[in-house]
């Protein structure tokens, strides 16, 4: 079946990091996406990772992936004020390509 | 380009009216997707389109739901006889298809209430 979860929420102080996770079902997934959502807008893309990959680094992100546990995480480092949102994982489904997605976790960084 | 736009970005009706909202992928991209959010949930999918054909539909795409892309480029989403469990935020998202990259960009959302 098609199943992405998330936990639903995470407090962080400005200058640490945040670790958000993610677990998902379907084995054939080729591609695993992290969009941040603020109040009110759509979705923007973070990152993604192919399948393939164990890590992948981008400036202030970190994506690991799990293949084998079908685990999935996003590690914010030096989280600032301004990186308050929700944040999705989505696992894109093989046939057709369209995304799962997480209920979300609301990431919140107290000053 | 400034990336996939949607309009209305706000729409309130009355129950049993109909509404069309629509989407303006990023130029050249084949595929359209749709999507619906409600409040506290994860975009769910609704359909998707390579060029002008509608390849796929989710079983949460009623009758009353109907979505088109004429030429392939903007695409329609059309809803009728709203109910009060139709308000959601109605995401666009699009993505250059085969061969180009998979990755799916989103368009600010469409959000419905449906009084």
């Amino acid at each position: 079946g098609e199943d992405v979860e998330q936990s639903l929420f995470l407090s962080v102080r400005e200058g640490d990091s945040s670790v958000i996770n993610c677990t998902y079902t379907d084995s054939s997934s080729t591609y695993l996406y992290w969009y941040k959502q603020e109040p009110g807008a759509g979705l923007q893309l973070l990152t993604y990772i192919f399948s393939n990959m164990d890590m992948k680094q981008d400036q202030r992100l970190t994506v690991l992936l799990n293949k084998k546990d079908k685990h999935l995480s996003l590690r914010i480092a030096d989280t600032q004020t301004g990186d308050s949102a929700i944040y999705f994982c989505a696992e894109r489904y093989n046939q057709g390509g369209k995304l799962i997605f997480g209920q979300g976790t609301e990431l919140s960084v107290k000053p | 380009d400034t990336g996939v736009s949607q309009n209305p970005r706000h729409k309130i009706t009355k129950r049993g009216q109909n509404v069309t909202f629509r989407c303006d992928p990023i130029s050249e991209h084949n595929r359209l997707y749709w999507y619906r959010q409600t409040l506290g949930q994860g975009p769910e999918f609704l359909t998707y389109f390579q060029n002008e054909a509608q390849l796929e539909k989710s079983r949460l795409l009623s009758d009353r739901f109907s979505a088109e892309r004429p030429k392939g480029s903007f695409s329609t989403l059309e809803i009728q006889r709203t109910e009060q469990g139709d308000s959601a935020m109605y995401l666009c998202a699009s993505s250059p298809g085969t061969g180009g990259g998979e990755t799916q960009y989103f368009g600010p959302g469409t959000r419905l209430l449906v009084l």
